[in-house]
């Protein structure tokens, strides 16, 4: 069965400094996607990055990147330059390359010191 | 172009009872995915719903159950309710082609509390 694991249920960083969040998985398929997912206070969950397991290269959209150890499964995503407007609920999330399923980590918490 | 909308907001029901939640897909949107999420744990899938038809369902009872309609909009069935059923109800909704099917859209969500 396919779980998600993230160990770190709260984490907080320095507006303007870079945090990383830990998350790491378990499958036995060889082909699947990841995600990281961001919940605000007002619940609406967003998609912020998204890892195609079949590609070496790490995605990166403007100040978020994954670090993405396959062997490891881990999955770990870095925010740079962080903004208060970052504060929120991160969900990483996984799924096969054929099913239809998310699975969800229970998420991490991150606070955003003015 | 309009987003994902759930009704209602919050909803206070007690054991024993039934309830339907709505969820109205983004425009140009087929499918339909809807999550339980119990406070401090992360979204569990329950089903999703692919041109009408059921496509894909979690490890939950079939008092849980779903439709789509020809305009794509859903509904979560929940018969039977327990206290646990108590949780954040989400529905995402995606193009269901293989190229958009990871871009799933969420909706606010159903704050079901059960007494």
């Amino acid at each position: 069965a396919q779980t998600v694991t993230q160990s770190q249920p709260e984490m907080s960083v320095q507006e303007a400094e870079t945090v990383t969040l830990s998350c790491t998985y378990d499958t036995s398929e060889s082909d699947y996607y990841l995600f990281w997912y961001k919940q605000p206070p007002s619940r609406q969950m967003i998609l912020v990055i998204r890892q195609e397991a079949y590609k070496q290269q790490n995605a990166t959209e403007n100040r978020f990147s994954v670090n993405f150890q396959k062997a490891a499964k881990s999955f770990s995503l870095k925010i740079s330059d962080s903004q208060l407007g970052d504060a929120a609920m991160y969900f990483c999330a996984y799924r096969t390359s054929t099913g239809n399923q998310f699975y969800f980590g229970t998420g991490t918490s991150l606070t955003v010191i003015p | 172009e309009t987003g994902v909308t759930q009704s209602p907001t919050h909803l206070i029901k007690t054991r024993g009872q039934q309830v339907t939640l709505r969820c109205s897909s983004q425009s140009g949107h087929n499918t339909v995915s809807w999550y339980q999420q119990a406070l401090g744990q992360g979204p569990q899938f329950i089903f999703q719903y692919y041109r009408e038809e059921e496509n894909g369902r979690g490890n939950f009872p079939p008092r849980f159950s779903g439709l789509q309609f020809p305009n794509y909009s859903s509904e979560l069935n929940v018969n039977a309710l327990e206290l646990d059923d108590s949780a954040l109800y989400l529905c995402a909704s995606s193009l269901g082609d293989s190229r958009h099917r990871d871009e799933q859209f969420f909706g606010p969500g159903t704050r079901l509390t059960v007494l």
